[in-house]
């Protein structure tokens, strides 16, 4: 049971470039969500995704798109890279949007963006 | 949705206990309060979560007010592992989908 886990670890893009961050649960889980975060700062809600095939903005969704074609997987993906997007990604799932489950987070994906 | 106000940051000797508060005025009713703890260069991981009772797992204690308008994340005994940046968060389930909402948390240095 490997939980959440995230692809790349680690990235460097020009200005323009595009990329996927690949995120993937063995839970089952029905819940994900791509969250960033900034140097100091706590992290910030980008996409999140109910279920296959169902997905909705967070706090800070432009410049992102996200797709949800089947409950283990859910990229992330960045058209047009621009240094504001120079930050950690983190992936996170739930199984119910109950309030008293937790989530798991898997380990982060660093972009850098010059 | 409901805030949490931490304070930025504190400090600990190794095997001491520290606790950690945690301000939420704003509080509803069906909010449940969420520590997670962030190691460096890791992602968040769960400690505990309370509703009403205080609680107590393997890693922590959570004491809750009364009137739930704080609470305070107990280690009972710091070690070097512990320091990291500890996040106060309310989920309120339902129609937030699971969405958490982190502020900036308070950063926990341990010292030997």
């Amino acid at each position: 049971n490997a939980g959440v886990t995230q692809t790349p670890k680690f990235r460097i893009l020009k200005i323009g470039q595009s990329m996927t961050l690949q995120c993937t649960q063995d839970m089952n889980h029905n819940y994900m969500y791509w969250y960033r975060q900034d140097p100091g700062m706590g992290l910030k809600l980008i996409y999140y995704s109910v279920g296959a095939g169902i997905t909705d903005k967070g706090e800070v969704p432009n410049g992102y798109n996200v797709s949800r074609s089947t409950t283990e997987d859910f990229p992330l993906r960045l058209e047009l890279a621009a240094p504001s997007q120079t930050s950690v990604y983190f992936c996170a799932s739930t199984p119910r949007r109950d309030p008293w489950e937790t989530q798991y987070f898997g380990p982060g994906t660093r972009l850098l963006v010059l | 949705d409901a805030k949490t106000t931490q304070p930025n940051s504190m400090e600990s000797n190794e095997e001491e206990p520290v606790h950690l508060p945690c301000n939420h005025s704003t509080i509803s009713g069906t909010d449940y309060i969420h520590w997670y703890r962030q190691l460096p260069s890791q992602g968040p991981e769960y400690v505990i979560h309370g509703l009403t009772s205080n609680v107590n797992n393997r890693m922590a204690s959570l004491a809750i007010a009364e009137d739930r308008k704080s609470s305070t994340l107990i280690l009972h005994r710091a070690t070097l592992r512990d320091a990291a940046v500890y996040y106060c968060i309310l989920n309120a389930g339902g129609t937030s989908y699971g969405k958490l909402t982190f502020g900036q948390g308070t950063i926990l240095t341990v010292h030997p």
